[in-house]
């Protein structure tokens, strides 16, 4: 799976869109860009995924560069619930079913 | 919304004891994984299961862990002999389909304590 990068932390004023980076320029074509979050030492939950296009769903959206080597995540409309870890995975679409985690992105949301 | 339930929440042991974690996937998913998180550390990839089978397991997943579907529901995590560094979090995971279309459900995870 192609590594990515993603900046150790984040804050967020409550209210305000918090919008987290991610690189992963060595991203194949057959792969997506998924985005989990892990509030406190709960399970990771998954927020959106995408492949080319840009996503959007309730919790968030997804924009994808056009080169695919890089995305944002945009929570639109940050809460303090939404403080986590963010981690932004490449995954292979097929016969590699596994997710590999890095460190993530610690977003605190400060009222 | 459907879960991904484990049970117990919290489990303490002592070192060398067997432990079973238990995991009830969402019912018609057909891939199943566990992966666990020593505190403090990155969420890491134990084992992938499907069709009764191991598909994939880490390097972590020696001899001393197994996994098994006994009667089509459940989902469990054996560990024989525990050790010191077998405290974690311990999570199960299920998805629906393989292939990037198809995101993961993880369960609530399971708090081992190895004394």
């Amino acid at each position: 799976d192609a590594k990515t990068t993603q900046p150790t932390s984040m804050d967020c004023a409550e209210g305000r869109a918090a919008n987290l980076p991610c690189n992963h320029s060595t991203i194949s074509g057959n792969e997506y860009v998924y985005w989990y979050r892990q509030i406190h030492s709960q399970g990771p939950q998954y927020i959106i995924h995408g492949l080319k296009n840009n996503e959007t769903n309730e919790m968030a959206s997804l924009i994808i560069t056009e080169d695919r080597k890089s995305s944002t995540l945009i929570l639109p409309h940050a809460t303090l619930r939404d403080t986590a870890v963010y981690y932004c995975i490449v995954r292979v679409s097929s016969n590699d079913y596994k997710l590999s985690f890095g460190a993530g992105t610690t977003v605190t949301v400060r009222a | 919304e459907p879960e991904v339930t484990q049970t117990p929440s919290h489990q303490v042991t002592q070192m060398g004891q067997e432990v079973i974690l238990r995991c009830v996937p969402i019912s018609n998913h057909l891939y199943f994984y566990w992966y666990r998180q020593i505190l403090g550390q990155k969420v890491e990839f134990l084992v992938s299961f499907y069709n009764n089978e191991i598909s994939e397991k880490s390097e972590i997943f020696d001899d001393q862990f197994s996994v098994e579907r006994p009667d089509g529901s459940n989902f469990t995590l054996k560990i024989r002999s525990t050790k010191l560094e077998d405290s974690a979090m311990y999570f199960c995971a299920s998805q629906s389909g393989a292939g990037g279309i198809y995101g993961y459900t993880f369960g609530s995870g399971t708090r081992l304590t190895v004394v």
